[in-house]
């Protein structure tokens, strides 16, 4: 079946310091594969996705790329700021009957302290 | 604001009372998506429509649960005699359609609490 497992938090870095989120993904054939941020009080935004092997979607700083031979999707950025205090959600694409859901992983928690 | 919408944005029922949530998709996008989230959890998928047809529904998606787009616009999820365990986040997400390279828009949600 479709499912993705990622990085259990929570993180807490200091301002400036790199980040990453590991992220792996089971699924049939090829899937597309997302990053969601949900910041406090708000709800669940599209950071960046890629979609297919090889592919690199970035966004504010942000980086991940598709890599099919280790079935892996990992979040990172540089520098990050206060700003980025959020849940960070992997998630895949898998349309095996046209419907297209989305499956999540658990969220993982960022705390950037300055 | 054009983005998705979600009313109410809070609920308190009472165990066995019925609740309905509403659904404002993105105007041009032609596929809706339910989601149900709980604490700690990511989104998991309940249903999603394509224009105003329901095509797929979750295995979680129990009896009590009912779900329309009537004119392909709007989207309502009904929850009939509702339970503890149905207290969580609802989300609504939009999409223009298409192969799994589609992106999907989320609402805010509405956080239900069952007492």
């Amino acid at each position: 079946g479709n499912s993705v497992t990622q990085m259990e938090g929570p993180v807490t870095l200091s301002e400036e310091a790199f980040l990453t989120i590991n992220c792996t993904y089971t699924a049939t054939g090829y899937p597309s594969l997302f990053w969601y941020v949900q910041y406090p009080g708000e709800g669940l935004q599209l950071l960046l996705k890629a979609t297919k092997a090889d592919d690199k979607g970035s966004n504010k700083g942000f980086e991940a790329t598709y890599r099919k031979e280790t079935t892996s999707f990992h979040l990172e950025k540089g520098s990050v700021q206060v700003s980025d205090s959020a849940v960070y959600f992997c998630a895949l694409s898998r349309s095996l009957t046209g419907a297209n859901n989305l499956f999540f992983g658990t969220g993982t928690r960022l705390t950037v302290i300055p | 604001d054009t983005g998705v919408s979600q009313n109410p944005r809070h609920k308190i029922t009472k165990r066995g009372q019925n609740v309905t949530f509403r659904c404002d998709p993105i105007s041009e996008h032609n596929r809706l998506y339910w989601y149900r989230q709980t604490l700690g959890q990511g989104p998991e998928f309940l249903t999603y429509f394509q224009n105003e047809a329901q095509l797929e529904k979750s295995r979680l998606l129990s009896d009590r649960f009912s779900a329309e787009r009537p004119k392909g616009s709007f989207s309502t999820l009904e929850i009939q005699r509702t339970e503890q365990g149905d207290s969580a986040m609802y989300l609504c997400a939009s999409s223009l359609g298409g192969d799994s390279t589609d992106t999907q828009y989320f609402g805010p949600g509405t956080r239900l609490t069952v007492l």
